[in-house]
């Protein structure tokens, strides 16, 4: 299947500052990926839809100044979570369609905010 | 309003035997239905999909079963391994929707007792 890879695999940092999450599609073009976060034992939550080139769509309740995103390229979409607070904490997962139904999914982001 | 749904949280199967995961939905228009496979701290992985005018899909262990007039599909996996231990989302595609994401179910959490 499609590869997507996610970059970095694990972060830690201090509150107040900003984490910027990579997400790419290694094998295909993607004109549009989806950021999802899991809390502990719940199930993935839809944060955004990022499309190539123009802005991102976000979920309701999901504060698009608080998770910045950006799909520059075909291959390459970001997700800036700026002045983190612990309760930020997560697991961050990105995916993408690859020209079919099915939708391939990072291998997430865990975000620790101290 | 959920319109997948999963509706055992968890279930627990010892090895060998079969494991039947179900899924309900509610919107009569999704085409296209599909499982993935979920470790803790990874990304879900793509195991197997079903197209609506099929009522039934088979790979090696995995079957998935789609019974349209019900609104139910199952996923069977026989023999059941512990290595198939993980969080099992259903998922399905509304045809309608252009590049919105999958509708995903909350999961299910398998665990294949040795």
């Amino acid at each position: 299947g499609a590869v997507v890879s996610q970059h970095p695999s694990r972060v830690i940092c201090k509150s107040g500052t900003s984490v910027k999450i990579e997400c790419r599609s290694l094998d295909f073009q993607a004109t549009t990926m989806f950021w999802y976060r899991q809390f502990p034992k719940q199930s993935l939550m839809l944060m955004a839809t990022s499309n190539e080139g123009s802005k991102a769509t976000y979920e309701q309740g999901v504060e698009k100044d608080k998770f910045l995103i950006n799909h520059a390229s075909l291959t390459l979409s970001t997700l800036t979570v700026t002045s983190a607070h612990p309760e930020d904490s997560s697991f961050y997962i990105c995916s993408a369609h690859a020209g079919g139904w099915v939708q391939y999914f990072g291998p997430g982001t865990r975000l620790l905010v101290l | 309003d959920q319109q997948v749904k999963q509706n055992s949280p968890s279930l627990s199967v010892q090895e060998g035997r079969i494991s039947i995961l179900n899924c309900d939905y509610t919107n009569s228009m999704f085409d296209y239905f599909l499982w993935y496979k979920k470790y803790p701290a990874e990304g879900p992985t793509f195991l197997i999909s079903i197209s609506s005018i099929k009522d039934k899909n088979e790979d090696g262990r995995f079957t998935v079963f789609l019974n349209k007039s019900a609104k139910h599909l199952s996923l069977h996996i026989v023999p059941s391994q512990p290595g198939d231990s993980a969080v099992y989302f259903c998922a399905a595609r509304d045809p309608n929707s252009g590049n919105t994401p999958l509708v995903f179910g909350k999961g299910t959490r398998l665990s294949v007792i040795a």
